[in-house]
């Protein structure tokens, strides 16, 4: 009955790869987020996508790419990847279109880009 | 834009110790406030939420009161556990929850 989950939990990679991680709510949400926490705890917003449409786009590089293939799953796959982009990426869900602004998070991706 | 801050941790405290964390905020309109805490090695949890002025958010023994007249949304515990020891983020979002804020989190350690 987990309520956001994402996978994987962990991962560990070569600088240059391409990865992605997957997130997927069953509370019938209808806007998803992406966000990133760096090391010192800082939780930055990447994207948010409302009925599969991006709505929050900040100023991410285009080596990141949301996809959305239905309103239950936001997956987030990154080119290319950089010792920078070593981080814990969140994912997050709400029920934007109801006026209901609490954000319910996943456990959270650690990735480490070596 | 609208942002959020929070007092710089970390916090250590004693056993059944009182906590306050500030948070003040910066917003055009009339936004939800929130803390969520965030335990070791795991993602966010809303703890509390208020959504307009006056408006006491309580969760676990943790209090938090929106007032505008000073922009802030302090958290308060009358008496600290150690399973309390976490990261806690205050933040504020719009009414439709369009762009969430974060403050930077305070880290609270509690000792027996």
């Amino acid at each position: 009955d987990t309520a956001v989950s994402q996978t994987p939990k962990y991962l560990v990679t070569q600088m240059g790869n391409d990865k992605s991680i997957k997130c997927e709510q069953n509370l019938g949400h209808d806007t998803m987020y992406w966000y990133k926490q760096d090391s010192k705890k800082f939780l930055k917003i990447m994207f948010s996508y409302n009925n599969k449409e991006l709505i929050i786009n900040e100023t991410v590089p285009n080596r990141f790419s949301p996809k959305s293939p239905d309103k239950a799953h936001l997956n987030l796959h990154i080119n290319s990847l950089e010792l920078g982009d070593s981080a814990v990426y969140f994912c997050a869900s709400s029920y934007r279109d109801r006026g209901t602004d609490t954000q319910y998070f996943g456990p959270g991706t650690r990735l480490t880009v070596l | 834009g609208d942002s959020v801050t929070q007092m710089e941790g970390p916090v250590t405290l004693s056993e059944e110790a009182f906590l306050t964390i500030n948070c003040t905020y910066t917003a055009t309109g009339y936004p939800s406030l929130f803390w969520y805490v965030q335990y070791p090695g795991e993602g966010l949890q809303l703890l509390l939420k208020a959504t307009k002025a006056d408006d006491k958010g309580s969760n676990k023994g943790f209090e938090a009161t929106y007032r505008k007249e000073t922009t802030s949304f302090h958290l308060e515990k009358g008496s600290v556990q150690v399973s309390d020891s976490a990261v806690y983020f205050c933040a504020l979002s719009d009414p439709f929850g369009n762009d969430m804020r974060f403050g930077a989190g305070t880290r609270l350690t509690v000792k027996p």
